[in-house]
This record gives C-alpha cells, sequence and structure tokens, in this order.
C-alpha cells in the first residue's frame, strides 16, 4: 500500500465550479498534511497546510482534514483556467520529512 | 528575497557517466533537502540536511548517489555512474528549521540518461 494514494485524473471541472481533490495515508501517527500545487514544467509551491480535523480555509481554498478515516481533501471554489495543474497532497509522519502523493491533475476549462 | 537556486537546469549524459547538481538555498534556512521526481510521480526525498549534518537519507542510493553540504549553504548532489532509471527532475528545496512548515522548492534540474 502506498504511503500517500491520490486519484491521478484528470479531473476536468468547468471554470466557475467547485473542485474536490482527495487523498488518503497510510501512517496514523501522520500528524501535518500539506497541499502542493505544480505548474506543468515548474516546481511545487505549497498552497495549504492544516493539523487539526475539520476545514481550514483559505481564500478559494479548502482544506478537510479527517484523521480517524485518515483523509484529507482540498475544494478549490470558483475554480479558474489558472487553477489547472497537478495538485500535491503531502504528509508529515515524523521530524521533517514530506511523503508526497503522485499527485492529481486539475483541468479547469474556460 | 532570492528563492532556491540551482544548477544546471537541464542535463543530458549517457548512462554510466557521472553528474552533479548544484543548489543554493535561501538564505538563513538551515534545513536543504534533494528530492527526485520521477515523471508522473510525486518527489521523492532523496536526503535532507541540517546545517552541515544528514538528518535522513534512508532513499538515497548510496552506491551510486553521494551529496554534500559544506560550510552548511550550498549544497551539492552526485550521481556516479548514472543508471537510465536516474532520468528525473532533481529538487532542491530549503526551509528556516527542521521543524518549519514551508518547504521553499528550487525550480530543479532535468536530468535525462540516455
Amino acid at each position: 500500500q502506498k504511503e500517500v494514494e491520490q486519484n491521478s485524473g484528470p479531473l476536468s471541472v468547468p471554470e466557475g465550479a467547485i473542485a474536490s481533490l482527495n487523498c488518503t495515508y497510510s501512517d496514523r501517527v501522520s500528524q501535518s498534511f500539506f497541499w502542493y500545487r505544480q505548474y506543468s514544467g515548474k516546481s511545487p509551491e505549497l498552497i495549504m497546510s492544516i493539523y487539526s480535523n475539520g476545514d481550514k480555509e483559505d481564500g478559494r481554498f479548502t482544506a478537510q482534514l479527517n484523521k480517524a478515516s485518515q483523509y484529507v481533501s482540498l475544494l478549490i471554489r470558483d475554480s479558474q483556467p489558472s487553477d489547472s495543474a497537478t495538485y500535491l497532497c503531502a504528509v508529515r509522519p515524523g521530524g521533517n520529512k514530506l511523503v508526497f502523493g503522485a499527485g492529481t491533475i486539475l483541468r479547469v476549462k474556460s | 528575497e532570492a528563492g532556491v537556486a540551482q544548477s544546471p537546469r537541464y542535463k543530458i549524459i549517457e548512462k554510466r557517466q557521472s553528474v552533479a547538481f548544484w543548489c543554493n538555498p535561501i538564505s538563513g534556512h538551515a534545513t536543504l533537502y534533494w528530492y527526485q521526481q520521477i515523471l508522473g510521480q510525486g518527489p521523492k526525498l532523496l536526503i535532507q540536511f541540517q546545517n552541515n549534518g544528514v538528518v535522513d537519507d534512508s532513499q538515497l542510493p548510496k552506491d551510486r548517489f553521494s551529496a554534500e553540504r559544506l560550510k552548511g549553504v550550498d549544497s551539492t548532489l552526485k550521481i556516479q555512474p548514472a543508471k537510465l532509471e536516474d532520468s528525473a527532475v532533481y529538487l532542491c528545496a530549503s526551509s528556516l528549521t527542521s521543524v518549519a512548515d514551508t518547504q521553499y522548492f528550487g525550480p530543479g534540474t532535468r536530468l535525462t540518461v540516455l
């Protein structure tokens, strides 16, 4: 079983819709969770971090965490074509080592 | 504030050759990471430095890969000899401390092994 699993996509949504990206992880001791965005040919950039169960909102982005289900998600409201990218879920099981999923490709169609 | 710098940006070599990558982290960042990102996969940590000491190199193929961070600033990652499966983007990242949330990534070096 992979440590961090994501649906590879592509996930296609129309402009203005809500995009929902999901991630599951296997290590129950993980305490920190991150979403990175990676444009094609570019390096990852951090867009959200979450540590407690529940929702965390930042602008058009909402991260959701459910530690009991070992599940973390990212919602993007009012999706824009500029949101088209690969979204990487990352988990920090201990120390500062990040374990990344393979990423979900998001395509926002105008 | 300058970001993480890496060079070269692209490198093409033949198998069994050697190659070296260079990284200059953000000024003042104590922790430096090297990741390997194979096409279609997420980044995989190869080695983590805290200042000039190694914190984690459990996934570094030590028979062919080596890395150093002399003086706790710049770092180099070397592959010798390269294999076809080493074709990937090598990303360097840095963070202020070893427990800081945000890792800042450099632009990466795209390595192609023929």
